[in-house]
């Protein structure tokens, strides 16, 4: 079983649009997550981790966090063609090395 | 900064045939990593190393064989190609748990 999903499995916005991405875990030993961005024949590329309960912002870019229910979400406000990628979810376990990946969502921001 | 390497870029072979990908970095990270992606998935692990001469199994390994010589490189062995693993294979390294992985562009694998 997958430790980490991923919802949607695609998703389209128009340009300027909210696009709201999610990612849980079904393991409780799991304590940081990571979102990487993915451009089309591009190797991924860390964009925001988050280990603290509540909400981190940078830029157009909010990732929140629900310890309770390993549920982590990415929020891009004022979406760009620019954006259109694949996003990773990623989580990770104390005194590990591992990111376990979930399978992840294919944004596409229409102009 | 720093940078990863990957070599070949692209690589073909026949079905059966035992094919190796290398990983070289500079940044001076203890772990490296190998992920397989099928084409739009996720990453699966393959193999890892925490260290030189380490080698700790992924997911993904079985008809994979990996080796560490060096801190700075990493290689990946596919022991016996087969047409369902047509793919592409990253390669990673970190420096401290909970630090950012950093990724090489990867090495597009086709079999004939």
């Amino acid at each position: 079983q997958q430790k980490v999903q991923q919802s949607p499995e695609s998703l389209i916005v128009p340009e300027g649009g909210m696009a709201s991405l999610n990612c849980t875990s079904s393991d409780r030993n799991v304590d940081y997550f990571w979102w990487y961005r993915q451009h089309s024949g591009k190797s991924p590329k860390m964009l925001m981790s988050i280990f603290s309960n509540g909400e981190k912002e940078e830029g157009r870019f909010t990732v929140h966090l629900n310890k309770a229910s390993l549920h982590t979400s990415l929020h891009i406000r004022d979406s760009q063609p620019s954006d259109s990628a694949l996003y990773l979810c990623a989580a990770s376990m104390s005194n590990y090395n591992v990111l376990y990946f979930g399978s992840g969502t294919k944004l596409t921001v229409e102009p | 900064g720093g940078i990863i390497t990957q070599t070949p870029k692209f690589l073909i072979g026949q079905e059966g045939q035992k094919l190796t990908l290398k990983c070289q970095q500079n940044f001076n990270h203890d772990t490296m990593y190998w992920y397989r992606q099928d084409s739009g998935k996720g990453l699966r692990l393959i193999y890892y190393s925490i260290t030189e001469n380490d080698l700790q199994k992924g997911d993904l390994s079985e008809g994979y064989d990996a080796s560490r010589e060096k801190k700075s490189s990493f290689s990946l062995t596919v022991t016996s190609a087969q047409k369902n693993e047509m793919a592409v294979f990253l390669c990673a390294s970190m420096g401290d748990t909970y630090a950012e992985q950093f990724f090489g562009p990867g090495t597009r694998l086709t079999v004939l």
